[in-house]
């Protein structure tokens, strides 16, 4: 069984300032991680995946997620958002036949 | 290369009816998976077609059912529509094996009266 935790519903941030979205998961099976962006009225976007090797991760649009096997997490981070990060983020484990396991999302929030 | 296409993009339907979505996936995709968001909820997983087989299920009743044509493009099938049923629906296509990327279409916003 798989099931992603994401630890906050919304993170409210000022321009420019860094932000770090939280997303715990437990998997029994190998781990495949993701990060994905909606926009609103818009369809998912892959953001960054950890699938083995440097758990230093990096994805587009100047954001990074750090996969700790030992605290069994993957945040998501960027040193400076702007007005256009502000979006519905969503991590997710899994992959292949049983499909990608989803947390409820965080909104992120750009404050002028 | 297109992308992901879903349609139609909204639909309404009375409890009881069914309806029947579609999805054409990304050129050189053979897999595809179709996700059910409710309002304010992450995708759930719904099923996979693989070469027009299922070949994964969420935890979802029969009454949700699905097709894969030999272009790879997709149909989802719901029966006897409840109210819950009120979601946006999500077709992602992917070239196959546990590590391909997903790539999602737009969704079809479905509303059940």
């Amino acid at each position: 069984a798989q099931s992603v935790t994401q630890l906050d519903s919304q993170v409210p941030v000022f321009e420019e300032a860094p932000v770090e979205l939280r997303c715990n998961y437990s998997s029994s099976v190998s781990v495949y991680l993701f990060w994905y962006v909606q926009y609103p009225n818009q369809g998912l976007q892959l953001l960054l995946k950890y699938l083995s090797g440097s758990t230093l991760v990096k994805g587009i649009n100047g954001f990074e997620a750090e996969f700790n096997k030992s605290q069994t997490s993957f945040h998501l981070r960027k040193p400076s958002v702007h007005i256009s990060d502000t979006a519905e983020y969503f991590c997710a484990v899994g992959g292949g036949a049983d499909g990608l396991t989803f947390g409820k999302g965080t909104h992120l929030i750009i404050q002028p | 290369e297109t992308g992901v296409t879903q349609s139609p993009t909204h639909l309404i339907k009375t409890r009881g009816q069914q309806v029947t979505l579609r999805c054409s996936s990304q050129s050189g995709h053979n897999t595809v998976s179709w996700y059910q968001q409710a309002l304010g909820q992450g995708p759930q997983f719904i099923f996979q077609y693989y070469r027009e087989e299922e070949n994964g299920r969420g935890n979802f009743p029969p009454r949700f059912s699905g097709l894969q044509f030999p272009n790879y493009s997709s149909e989802l099938n719901v029966n006897a529509l409840e109210l819950d049923d009120s979601a946006l629906y999500l077709c992602a296509s992917a070239r196959g094996g546990s590590t391909d990327t997903q790539y999602f279409g737009p969704g079809t916003r479905l509303t059940v009266l």
